[in-house]
């Protein structure tokens, strides 16, 4: 199956700076990524729709100053949480989806983000 | 998003017995999909049925779809330590691709 990879898959930073994190597809082209977080014991939470050449969509309730989403190319998505707090920690994952791929979203491995 | 519901929150079976995770959801859809997530990993995705479909099977999983009662079935059958894991069902709407995802069943497969 496809494959989508994140980086990093887990980061530790102070309060106060941004993180970067980047969802790649490897082996196909991406129409579309999904930027989800999830915190401890709970189901993901939709954070924006992120689609190439255009600016992301983002669910109610999500700050779209905060989570940055860049989608650059069919390859390369990049959420950038800026201004780091406590409360942004969480498990951070994307998900590609291209027309080939039918209705089947490919999943990456999460990234894990500590804030102190 | 509305998220669906799913029960039991939390299943422990002895490994070789069967485990059944049910799913709710409240809207139209087009499809509806199961993943597993091991501790602090990703998803994988199991298996995925669609609206017309009413019972899917792949290996030891069998799922079932009853639109009437907007509503899904898991079931493992001859379960195994390596099951255990947390479950969601995610459900795709009839127009566009955004997935809402159930609360999800973590089981966990005594041996």
């Amino acid at each position: 199956g496809a494959v989508v990879s994140q980086h990093p898959s887990w980061v530790i930073c102070k309060s106060g700076t941004s993180v970067k994190i980047e969802c790649r597809s490897l082996d196909f082209q991406a129409t579309t990524m999904f930027w989800y977080r999830q915190f401890p014991k709970q189901s993901l939470m939709l954070m924006a729709t992120s689609n190439e050449g255009s600016k992301a969509t983002y669910e109610q309730g999500v700050e779209k100053d905060k989570f940055l989403i860049n989608h650059a190319s069919l390859t390369l998505s990049t959420l950038t949480v800026t201004s780091a707090h406590p409360e942004d920690s969480s498990f951070y994952i994307c998900s590609a989806w291209s027309e080939d791929s039918t209705d089947t979203q490919y999943f990456g491995p999460g990234t894990r983000l500590t804030v102190l | 998003s509305q998220q669906g519901e799913e029960d039991p929150q939390a299943l422990s079976i002895q490994e070789g017995e069967n485990a059944t995770m049910n799913c709710s959801y409240k809207t139209s859809i087009n499809n509806l999909q199961w993943y597993r997530q091991n501790s602090g990993r990703g998803l994988v995705h199991l298996i995925l049925i669609r609206s017309n479909e009413r019972e899917k099977h792949s290996g030891r999983l069998r799922v079932t779809l009853d639109t009437s009662k907007k509503s899904s079935s898991l079931l493992i059958t001859a379960s195994r330590a390596a099951d255990t894991a947390s479950y969601f069902c995610a459900t795709a709407p009839q127009y566009g691709n955004k997935l809402v995802f159930g609360a999800g069943t973590i089981l966990r497969v005594k041996s």
